[in-house]
């Protein structure tokens, strides 16, 4: 799987949009996008990926650079709920999945 | 629909000391992860399933087994328990076909500290 680089932490007004870049220059061809997050102690919470295209959900939007080199997730408008810590993670797909790997993600902190 | 269910979800134990923890999942899921978070860190794939019978290392194998005798249960054992192997211990498994987005599925997590 490719690593991913992404910043230790970021900040965030409540109500304004949160953008979490994340670098994976190494990403293969087959590898998908994904983004989970962790609230406090929980186990992880998948919230979208993508391989080429943009993605939108109802939680959040992925932008995928051309080059696929990085990626943001996008929070449109962030809540006290959404502090939270950030993952991006590239996979490859189908029988290939095999290992998933995390780096140490992404610490967003919003605030009133 | 109980999704991954982890067991137990907190033990202490003494060095040298054995365990097993149990991962239990009702999806169907192929694939099946152990991975460990220590304080402030992300998390490290310990080993993992992409099937009944079968088991792979991942990242930081040493000082665990693991088995996968059915489909729905991944078990993760340490034979002789070390104080740094005290962690939060998630499970978490896979499903990939098509029309599936592929999304890692995980369990609530085990504490585990080991005196």
């Amino acid at each position: 799987d490719a690593k991913t680089t992404q910043p230790t932490s970021m900040d965030c007004a409540e109500g304004r949009a949160a953008n979490l870049p994340c670098n994976h220059s190494t990403i293969s061809g087959n590898e998908y996008v994904y983004w989970y997050r962790q609230i406090h102690s929980q186990g992880p919470q998948y919230i979208i990926h993508g391989l080429k295209n943009n993605e939108t959900n109802e939680m959040a939007s992925l932008i995928i650079t051309e080059d696929r080199k990085s990626s943001t997730l996008i929070l449109p408008h962030a809540t006290l709920r959404d502090t939270a810590v950030y993952y991006c993670i590239v996979r490859a797909a189908g029988t290939n999945a095999g290992k998933s790997t995390f780096g140490d993600g992404t610490t967003l902190t919003v605030k009133p | 629909n109980a999704g991954v269910t982890q067991t137990p979800k907190f033990r202490v134990l003494k060095t040298g000391q054995s365990m097993t923890l149990l991962c239990a999942q009702d999806m169907n899921h192929e694939y099946m992860y152990w991975y460990r978070q220590d304080p402030g860190m992300g998390l490290r794939l310990i080993h993992y399933s992409v099937g009944e019978g079968t088991t792979a290392k991942g990242e930081v194998p040493d000082g665990y087994n693991v088995s996968r005798l059915k489909k729905q249960n991944f078990l993760l054992g340490l034979e002789s328990a070390a104080p740094s192997q005290t962690s939060v211990y998630f499970c978490a498994s896979l499903r990939w076909t098509k029309g599936d987005t592929g999304e890692l599925f995980f369990g609530e997590g085990s504490r585990l500290t080991v005196l």
